[in-house]
């Protein structure tokens, strides 16, 4: 069956610019995470969702960070006016709850 | 603040033999211990859980243990194969939250 997708896989933008990072969850899926994983280190915690609910945001670095997810099933993770630091593999992970966490493949940021 | 401390950082075992990673927490409040299997150009993918109503838990070559007094679980894989080679990650919930925290990950290769 089809797993966690997202896209774009690769996006590469200049420092200024705002992105928009997307996932698709598994069907039915009523939990959904986002995560940032720096070359060589573990998934770092974003934000949570349960179901189109924002229930945790505290890992959100700062207020250029946001997620939505308006009808409990895709999410968008915005960065805007991004900056060279916010480099990184973002990943977004899907469950039918809150354990046994399905990891998408990841969008590769390059921040020029 | 909360923290999870993964060892050792990378590890080589021959075909064949066992190998076991540890990871310390520090909130005695943790219930929920799973750890993951990434490999190259993918994204985690959950290998094997704990609760912390438990002390062990295997499924075929692969175990976890969890000591609540000293704070600190472990990931046994026994008769190791090279498609072991991978990066592992351990990860702690964190209580009251939806939050998981990660280790920084252990890359484990098995030489044929």
């Amino acid at each position: 069956g089809a797993g966690v997708s997202q896209s774009p896989r690769y996006k590469v933008t200049k420092r200024g610019q705002d992105v928009a990072l997307r996932c698709d969850p598994i069907s039915g899926h009523v939990s959904l995470y986002w995560y940032r994983q720096a070359l060589g280190q573990g998934p770092e915690f974003l934000t949570y969702f349960n179901y189109e609910a924002q229930q945790d945001k505290s890992g959100l670095p700062n207020d250029r960070f946001s997620a939505e997810r308006p009808e409990g099933s895709i999410s968008t993770l915005t960065i805007q006016r991004t900056e060279q630091r916010d480099s990184a593999m973002y990943r977004c992970a899907s469950s039918p709850y809150t354990d046994t966490q399905y990891f998408g493949p990841g969008t590769r940021l390059t921040v020029l | 603040g909360e923290n999870v401390e993964q060892h050792p950082s990378t590890l080589s075992v021959q075909e064949g033999d066992s190998a076991v990673i540890k990871c310390t927490y520090s909130d005695s409040a943790s219930n929920y211990f799973p750890w993951y299997k990434q490999e190259l150009g993918k994204g985690p993918q959950l290998i094997i859980d704990i609760r912390s109503n438990v002390g062990e838990k295997k499924d075929q070559r692969i175990a976890v243990t969890l000591n609540k007094t000293a704070k600190h679980f472990s990931l046994h894989i026994t008769e190791t194969q090279p498609e072991d080679s991978a990066v592992y990650f351990c990860a702690q919930l964190s209580p009251g939250t939806y939050k998981y925290i990660f280790g920084t990950g252990t890359r484990l290769k098995v030489l044929a």
